[in-house]
């Protein structure tokens, strides 16, 4: 049962546009929410998080926007470059000792030039 | 920054093999974790552990085992390889959540094993 449901597979956006990613969540027991990034032939590393108590964060040109009525949350990416072309995780995790993670099947984000 | 080493970056074995994927880290995380990467299918744990010789099972556990008896290592074993065994196998570590960290896991650069 796959618990956080990640949206589109596959993104293609021009330079210089907004890349959307989207993703649901099932367990209201989450509480902390990271995106990962990982370029081809490297493993993934946090790209920004956000806390359930927060709308909205922003990290230079990614930004997530969090709604938890609805339970789903989304990054951002403004001024999309050829060089943000990866894979995106979404994960939501819970505050456990064992700090397991929850992640979602991931998107490939082109950005063409 | 935090390192976490994987100890090969390509395998190459042959079916019915036992084969042994190590990883360290260097920053003194109590948690680690074993993931295999398949095209369109995510991130699935195989095995995580919480401290030394402890284990859990993940959500893909059938076919393998792990070991940790040392803090900054966590081998994962293919007792039997077969060739759906085939993928990309990530190590990472955290921290404990009681350590005031945030959940943060910290990868390695990955493992990409053939089983022929």
């Amino acid at each position: 049962q796959q618990q956080v449901k990640q949206s589109p597979q596959s993104l293609i956006v021009q330079k210089g546009g907004i890349s959307i990613i989207n993703c649901a969540y099932e367990n209201t027991a989450f509480d902390y929410f990271p995106w990962y990034q990982q370029f081809p032939g490297k493993g993934p590393a946090l790209l920004i998080a956000i806390r359930p108590d927060v709308s909205e964060k922003k990290e230079g040109r990614f930004t997530i926007s969090f709604n938890k009525s609805a339970k789903q949350f989304s990054l951002h990416i403004m001024d999309s470059q050829p060089g943000d072309s990866a894979t995106y995780f979404c994960a939501a995790t819970r505050n456990t000792n064992a700090g397991k993670s929850t992640f979602g099947d991931g998107t490939t984000l082109t950005v063409k030039p | 920054d935090v390192k976490v080493t994987q100890s090969s970056r390509y395998l190459v074995k042959r079916t019915g093999e036992k084969v042994f994927l190590e990883c360290v880290q260097d920053m003194d995380h109590e948690n680690m974790f074993w993931y295999r990467q398949d095209p369109g299918l995510g991130l699935r744990l195989i095995y995580f552990s919480y401290d030394v010789k402890m284990k859990e099972k993940g959500d893909i556990p059938e076919g393998y085992s792990v070991s940790r008896e040392k803090k900054e290592r966590f081998s994962l074993i293919l007792e039997s390889a077969s060739t759906n065994q085939t993928s990309m196998y990530l190590c990472a570590s955290s921290l404990h959540a009681g350590r005031g960290a945030k959940n943060i896991q910290y990868f390695g650069a990955g493992t990409r094993l053939s089983v022929l």
